[in-house]
């Protein structure tokens, strides 16, 4: 079946604990994203990435970073969280790049206390 | 920079209304992409339409149909006849060139993607 998977799907941490949330599709997409949902805000593009070792950063990188050393995998790397960091986080894929339909994980709740 | 807006935060109607879920973009592109995401209350997204800027044309599908117009930058969504499965927050995004390339008159790969903020659509029985 192809899908995006995320984990974990829930986590509750403390403030500068470093975290790691995994995103793994298994569609041979070349494209990549991490969002953040907040309410009012809709989603916001965290990183996103080409390809293997093609990575940028999106709208709201500040306290995250990324890497792709896979193509499957894109984890995303909290190296000190804080409390305005607390979200839903979701893993995207696509084809090709951002012009194509994404195909979302089901998503991570963080909450940083 | 690139921007989406839903400027209604939230919709109540009853079942068999119609409704349209508006979306207002903007962008320097020439040459972009625009989305519709469906959230159902268990939190998945789907994926609903896309549509490129080159194709005006509007779509139905079903009880969905689209509205693209270039000349007031919008792409409304009309749900015909809504159900209470309907019930979502609904987004529209808009897919952009990377920085530097927004004026290129070929067409480019997309990089970013820019989400609105959402309508909270409720269909009451």
């Amino acid at each position: 079946e192809a899908q995006v998977t995320q984990n974990p799907r829930y986590l509750i941490t403390v403030t500068g604990k470093k975290l790691t949330v995994t995103c793994s599709q298994n569609m041979n997409h070349e494209y990549m994203s991490w969002y953040r949902q907040d309410p009012g805000l809709g989603l916001r593009q965290i990183y996103y990435s080409m390809n293997v070792e093609v990575t940028d950063k999106g709208d709201v990188p500040e306290g995250y970073k990324v890497s792709r050393k896979e193509k499957r995998n894109f984890p995303l790397i909290l190296e000190s969280p804080s409390p305005n960091q607390t979200s839903l986080y979701f893993c995207a894929s696509s084809v090709h790049d951002s012009r194509y339909e994404q195909y979302f994980g089901p998503g991570t709740r963080l909450t940083v206390t | 920079a690139q921007k989406v807006t839903q400027a209604q935060t939230e919709i109540s109607v009853v079942e068999k209304e119609d409704v349209t879920l508006d979306c207002v973009y903007e962008t320097r592109d020439t040459t972009y992409y625009l989305f519709w995401y469906k959230q159902p209350p268990s939190g998945e997204l789907v994926f609903l339409i896309r549509r490129n800027s080159f194709d005006e044309q509007n779509e139905i599908s079903g009880r969905y149909s689209w509205n693209f117009q270039k000349s007031t930058s919008s792409f409304n969504f009309t749900i015909t006849a809504s159900q209470v499965v309907d019930s979502a927050v609904y987004f529209c995004a808009l897919s952009e060139a990377p920085p530097g390339e927004e004026e290129l008159p070929q067409e480019t790969s997309g990089s970013r993607l820019t989400f609105g903020e959402g309508t909270q659509l409720t269909v009451n029985p």
